[in-house]
């Protein structure tokens, strides 16, 4: 079983809605929990993070966690041409802890 | 502040050659982590170190990889020798707080 794993899509959006990304983990430990959206050839950007259970949202993007579950979720809001990209999913096992693991990501493409 | 720089952006070599990636973190980042990414298996963690000495190289695939980080402002990962397999994006990614890395712009290595 992989650590982290997320649907590889791709995942297709009309413009303005919603986009769901999905994001489960088998470690019951893990603590914090991070988003990275990758445009194609280029470099993992930081979204948002996120370590308590419940929502977290930053300006068009909410983060959901549920650790119960073990299950994490990215929601954009208002999706725009310009999130197609892939989403990648990473878990630390404590907080503040500097070594990350990875999902594979999902693609997702928002069409106007 | 420039970022994390990588280099060179991409390396086209002969198998059995040596290869060497560069990466100047940013200043005042005190933990470093190599990544490759492929297709097939995502972002893999080969190796990483706090204050210049190496925390984790579980990840490096085997004696043909090493790392070294003389200093806080420049890391090495070097393949000798090379092979087709380790075709791969590498990223060397930097973090101070626990809260999210920033990636470099990643070196391409193709293995012919």
């Amino acid at each position: 079983q992989k650590e982290v794993e997320q649907n590889s899509g791709p995942l297709s959006v009309p413009e303005g809605a919603i986009a769901s990304l999905n994001c489960t983990y088998s470690d019951r430990g893990s603590q914090s929990f991070f988003w990275y959206r990758q445009y194609s050839g280029k470099s993992p950007e930081l979204i948002m993070f996120i370590y308590s259970n419940g929502d977290k949202e930053d300006g068009r993007f909410t983060a959901q966690l549920n650790k119960a579950s073990q299950y994490v979720s990215l929601l954009i809001r208002d999706s725009q041409p310009s999130d197609s990209a892939t989403y990648l999913c990473a878990v630390a096992a404590i907080q503040g802890a500097q070594k990350l693991v990875f999902g594979q990501g999902t693609r997702l493409t928002i069409n106007p | 502040d420039a970022g994390v720089i990588q280099s060179p952006r991409h390396e086209v070599t002969e198998m059995g050659q040596e290869v060497t990636l560069r990466c100047k973190p940013i200043s005042g980042h005190d933990y470093l982590f190599w990544y490759r990414q492929t297709m097939m298996r995502g972002l893999e963690l080969l190796i990483y170190f706090n204050n210049n000495v190496p925390i984790d190289d579980s990840g490096m695939p085997e004696d043909r990889f090493s790392a070294k980080m003389p200093n806080a402002s420049f890391s090495t990962l070097k393949i000798q020798p090379s092979e087709p397999r380790d075709s791969a994006v590498y990223f060397c990614a930097t973090d101070s707080t626990g809260w999210g890395y920033t990636f470099g712009s990643g070196t391409r290595l193709t293995v012919v």
